[in-house]
């Protein structure tokens, strides 16, 4: 099974601020890798698919990056309704089971 | 709209059996996967397993494999998770997703169902 780590685990950020999530593989996963925000008490929205394409209705602020192993998710300015939790997915494993990270949450500073 | 609609919070007791569901509407029910995915009290998103309803091609993860049985009645639109025998390890959220291909991301979920195991 492939390991996701995601790193931190809470990040600290005040408004209009800079976010950069990490992601990172324990083995090659290509290109697909996908972000999702969770609120609480919500389900989890796709934000980031194929590493670094948008879902539909995502904002530009949101932006993902890497390859390989190693993954980022970027928020260039933190607005209030992004503080949540972000997970990533690796899909790339078919017929096997998917994966997930653990969760970096991302609060106010 | 792409909507999935899933049944209502569960309170069980361990050994009971239990199945919830999930209904599509908004697309071609047939032509998408329906995956399960758990996430346990204040934990991450764990993947269950998924089914093609246009065949019932159906996938499980290793660890949950012979633990749960994901179903699909294409005549109502619904996929369906259930189990036989209830733990208490099973009380957690349970989120049906959408998902086009095996090889794409889950772009449409439903609210969750959350199942409480207790005696």
């Amino acid at each position: 099974e492939i390991v996701m780590t995601q790193s931190p685990a809470t990040l600290s950020v005040s408004p209009g601020e800079r976010a950069t999530l990490s992601c990172r593989a324990s083995q090659r996963i290509s290109s697909y890798l996908a972000w999702y925000q969770q609120k609480p008490g919500q389900a989890p929205r796709l934000l980031i698919y194929g590493t670094s394409t948008r879902a539909t209705d995502i904002p530009g602020r949101f932006s993902g990056s890497g390859s390989g192993t190693e993954f980022t998710l970027t928020i260039s300015s933190l607005q209030s309704e992004d503080f949540a939790v972000y997970f990533c997915q690796q899909y790339h494993t078919w017929p096997s089971t998917w994966t997930f990270g653990q969760g970096t949450k991302v609060e106010i500073k | 709209e792409v909507q999935l609609v899933q049944s209502g919070a569960e309170v069980k007791k361990p050994g009971e059996s239990l199945k919830i569901s999930c209904k599509g509407s908004g697309y071609i029910f047939t032509n998408y996967w329906i995956g399960w995915v758990r996430q346990m009290p204040g934990e991450g998103l764990e993947w269950i397993g998924i089914i093609y309803p246009g065949d019932s091609d159906t996938r499980y993860s290793p660890s949950f494999q012979g633990q749960v049985t994901i179903s699909v009645d294409r005549s109502i639109s619904t996929a369906y998770l259930q189990w036989s025998s209830l733990k208490a390890s099973d009380t957690a959220m349970y989120y049906c997703a959408r998902q086009e291909t095996p090889e794409d991301p889950n772009d449409y979920w439903g609210r969750g169902t959350l199942v409480t195991v207790s005696s």
